[in-house]
């Protein structure tokens, strides 16, 4: 296992266009967290998993993202009729259940998404 | 809501000086804070988790430090060097490990 796993690296679509995106997670996280990135910001929460369950949803999250992770091992983020402003790093992170290891996360190396 | 604010935003040094990058908090009553380091258009990478029970961690030439009363916690780099050139963030998990919240980071230059 080398880590969190995101495909594809890059994508550029044109607006109006569905995306998705895939996350593989550290084999013995069950936890799975999807965060969003702009430029000369921090990462931004979008939601997370325990297992197969989806916990928590932000604001940021609109009716347009819809995330699953089926079976409580990869996940999918996808985006539906694409904005300009959707524009991002979507980064993906998991890490144990609290009582684990102390709550440290691990972060994949991200998807950059351009919107045209 | 906590914040988490960094300072300085962007910090340009010469080679071999030692430097010090700041993070605050609002609410104190985080359970960790982890240190991440970024290179322009990569992920995360995590440097430093300190517990909320302890002062500090260090690896390398690495050191955080942790000060939950004063809502503090600094990263220490010793004998900077230019592959040290990246945007170091850090993060505090609110309540139940549920999610993060990130300070704007602090963009470092090292230059030879």
């Amino acid at each position: 296992d080398t880590g969190v796993s995101q495909n594809p690296r890059h994508k550029i679509t044109k607006r109006g266009q569905n995306v998705t995106f895939r996350c593989d997670p550290i084999s013995e996280h069950n936890r799975l967290y999807w965060y969003r990135q702009t430029l000369g910001q921090g990462p931004e929460f979008l939601t997370y998993f325990q297992n197969e369950a989806q916990l928590e949803k932000s604001r940021l999250l609109s009716d347009r993202f819809s995330a699953e992770r089926p079976k409580g091992s990869f996940s999918t983020l996808e985006i539906q009729r694409t904005e300009q402003g959707d524009s991002a790093m979507y980064l993906c992170a998991s890490s144990a259940a609290p009582g684990g290891p102390m709550g440290g996360y691990t972060f994949g190396s991200g998807t950059r998404l351009t919107v045209v | 809501k906590q914040e988490v604010t960094q300072i300085p935003a962007a910090l340009s040094v010469p080679e071999g000086e030692n430097l010090v990058l700041n993070c605050s908090f609002t609410d104190s009553a985080i359970y960790n804070l982890q240190w991440f380091r970024q290179d322009p258009g990569k992920g995360l990478t995590s440097l430093l988790l300190i517990q909320s029970s302890q002062r500090e961690q260090t690896s390398g030439r690495l050191n955080a430090s942790l000060d939950k009363s004063s809502g503090r916690s600094t990263l220490y780099i010793a004998a900077s060097q230019p592959g040290d050139s990246a945007t170091y963030l850090c993060a505090v998990p609110h309540s139940g490990y549920s999610t993060l919240t990130f300070g704007k980071g602090t963009m470092l230059l090292v230059s030879p």
